[in-house]
This record gives C-alpha cells, sequence and structure tokens, in this order.
C-alpha cells in the first residue's frame, strides 16, 4: 500500500516570507502522481499544485513549487512571497496510475499559518 | 459553472438514527468520489464510481454504511445506523474519466452524531 508522510504538523512564516512544506511518499511504482491540496477554514479542499512522475522538470504555479526528488521519494512545496489568505491545512497526496488511477491517498497534513 | 454540490452542508444527529448525504456532481464528471476526514484518520477514500457504477469501496468502513448513484447527477452516502465515531467531514468529488487527477471537491458536509 502506498503511504504519504508530512512530518511538519505545524509551520509559521512571516507575511512576505518563504516556506517549504515537507512530505516523503512510499511507492514501489513508477506511474503516479502527487499532488498538494489545500483547505482553508472555510473547509474546501483546493488544489494547488500536481506533479506527474514522470516528468522531471518540478511544476510551478504562480508563487507556489515543488521540489520533487523521485529517487528519494520526496516531493516538498515552497510558497514564496507569504500571504494571510495561505493560512490553512496543506495536504500532500499521492495517486497511481494503471487501474488505481483516481485514488488519492493523503497525508496527514501540515498547519501553516501565515503571521504579519 | 456550478461545482460539486453537497447537502446538508451540517446535519446534527441522534446515535442509530438514519443520516443521508448527498452530492451533485459537476455535469458532464463521469467519476464520483466519496472522503471522509477525521482527526483520528485524516482525509480517506471511502468509495468511487464510474457511470454510476461502485468500482471500489474497499474504503467504506463497515456495512452500516452505504453508497448509490443512481443517476449521472445524484449520489448519496448513507449510515444506519449512525455512531458517534460516524462524526467527521464528509467530502464528495467529481472528475472527468481521463482526467481523474483533477477532482473537484464539494464543500463537505459535517457530521455530528450525538
Amino acid at each position: 500500500a502506498q503511504t504519504v508522510t508530512q512530518s511538519q504538523p505545524e509551520m509559521s512564516v512571516q507575511e512576505a516570507e518563504t516556506v517549504t512544506l515537507s512530505c516523503t511518499y512510499d511507492t514501489s511504482e513508477s506511474n503516479y502522481y502527487l499532488f498538494w491540496y489545500k483547505q482553508p477554514p472555510s473547509r474546501q479542499m483546493i488544489l494547488v499544485i500536481r506533479q506527474e512522475a514522470y516528468k522531471q522538470q518540478n511544476a510551478t504555479e504562480n508563487r507556489f513549487s515543488v521540489n520533487f526528488q523521485k529517487a528519494a521519494k520526496s516531493f516538498s512545496l515552497k510558497i514564496s512571497d507569504s500571504q494571510l489568505g495561505d493560512t490553512a491545512m496543506y495536504f500532500c497526496a499521492f495517486m497511481l496510475g494503471g487501474t488505481s488511477y483516481g485514488k488519492l491517498t493523503f497525508g496527514q497534513g501540515t498547519i501553516l499559518t501565515v503571521h504579519p | 459553472d456550478a461545482g460539486v454540490i453537497q447537502s446538508p452542508r451540517h446535519e446534527v444527529t441522534e446515535m442509530g438514527q438514519e443520516v443521508t448525504l448527498r452530492c451533485k456532481p459537476i455535469s458532464g464528471h463521469d467519476y464520483l468520489f466519496w472522503y471522509r476526514q477525521t482527526m483520528m484518520r485524516g482525509l480517506e477514500l471511502l468509495i468511487y464510481f464510474n457511470n454510476n457504477v461502485p468500482i471500489d469501496d474497499s474504503g467504506m468502513p463497515e456495512d452500516r454504511f452505504s453508497a448509490k448513484m443512481p443517476n449521472a447527477s445524484f449520489s448519496t452516502l448513507k449510515i444506519q445506523p449512525s455512531e458517534p465515531r460516524d462524526s467527521a467531514v464528509y467530502f464528495c468529488a467529481s472528475s472527468l474519466r481521463f482526467f481523474r487527477e483533477t477532482q473537484y471537491f464539494g464543500p463537505g458536509t459535517r457530521l455530528l452524531v450525538l
């Protein structure tokens, strides 16, 4: 079974600073996807960024970027120029391709607080 | 275009009562997923459907839980009888068949079983 581990239960950062959230995963498969989801206090699950395992280039979405280290099975999220609206729970998630395509496995989450 | 719609948004019930949660996926999406979020277990997939047919229900915790999708625009998750440990936030999500890596989540239903 695939597992996703987020070792930082809580993080905090000052507004405009940069913060990195860590995630490791375990799989023996080669065809998979990795995600970061944001869950603000409203509870809505929002997809922040996605990485396909076959792509070597790290995904970037505006202020959000990932550091995908496939050999180390590490998938960290970097948030640049942090904003108050970035305050939320962040979940790392994993999805296999093939017959399990569609099944998301989530980490335990990291609570990020951005301070003014 | 409307997103995934869930109802009710909040539900408070007493132990032993039947609870029905509802979901309307995004029009045209042929995959539907039910997730549960608790403090103890985090976010976990319960069941998912393809074209109204259940594909994988291995995450359904026990026989008290059942899910149906009678048509492409409606799904229910039923708990009968409910127990306090079922208290959680239940999310529904939908996606297109060939883009299942992009799932659109509903706002969730917060269930409290007393």
